[in-house]
């Protein structure tokens, strides 16, 4: 079944400790990017990759890193997680560019504290 | 950066057809029109695209004006599993711009029994 995989579903963590939300997809998409949905200010970009080893800044990027070594697989790495990171984080694949939907994961829930 | 604009809600009645507009008058000629819904607590998911003819699938059609400024998603027959946020999206058909899709607000659809 073509689908993205997103893991943990739900995390509760304290401010400071390093963790790693992976996504991975079963369609061999070249690009795959994170977004972040928090109420009233909708889903926003935080990363995105065309390909492997090819990775870019979306519209909130501040406070996360990812990397794109193999092409199935674009962990987000929160390297010190504050509070206002607390939010619901979105995985997404597509085959390419516009002309192509795009497949997202199931969502992971993260609580800072 | 081309953007869209929906109406924050509709309702329609079961089993009834739903005409959502979506008004994009900076598109560019390479922007192709996504549609995508979410539900509660999932992930958005692809509902359809287009670049300038009308397209039909299983799940909606999607009716483009001429001139490209507008377009109209229609569930043919709305069901209560349609009920969700529904998000009218360009997306630049170069496979080498930023492919980041910008999510507004989207439409609230209420489905009634």
């Amino acid at each position: 079944e073509a689908q993205v995989t997103q893991n943990p579903r739900y995390l509760i963590t304290v401010t400071g400790k390093k963790l790693t939300v992976t996504c991975s997809q079963n369609m061999n998409h070249e690009y795959m990017s994170w977004y972040r949905q928090d109420p009233g200010l909708g889903l926003r970009q935080i990363y995105y990759s065309m390909n492997v080893e090819v990775t870019d800044k979306g519209d909130v990027p501040e406070g996360y890193k990812v990397s794109r070594k193999e092409k199935r697989n674009f962990p987000l790495i929160l390297e010190s997680p504050s509070p206002n990171q607390t939010s619901l984080y979105f995985c997404a694949s597509s085959l390419g560019g516009g002309g192509y939907e795009q497949y997202f994961g199931p969502g992971t829930r993260l609580t800072v504290t | 950066d081309a953007k869209t604009t929906q109406p924050n809600s509709m309702e329609s009645n079961e089993e009834e057809p739903v005409h959502l507009p979506c008004n994009h008058s900076t598109i560019s000629g390479t922007d192709y029109i996504h549609w995508y819904r979410q539900l509660p607590s999932q992930g958005p998911e692809y509902v359809i695209h287009g670049l300038t003819s009308n397209v039909n699938n299983r799940m909606a059609s999607l009716a483009i004006a001429e001139d490209r400024k507008s377009s109209t998603l229609i569930l043919h027959r709305a069901t209560l599993r349609d009920a969700a946020v529904y998000y009218c999206i360009l997306r630049d058909a170069g496979w080498y711009n930023n492919n980041d899709m910008r999510f507004g607000a989207g439409t609230r659809l209420t489905v009634k029994p």
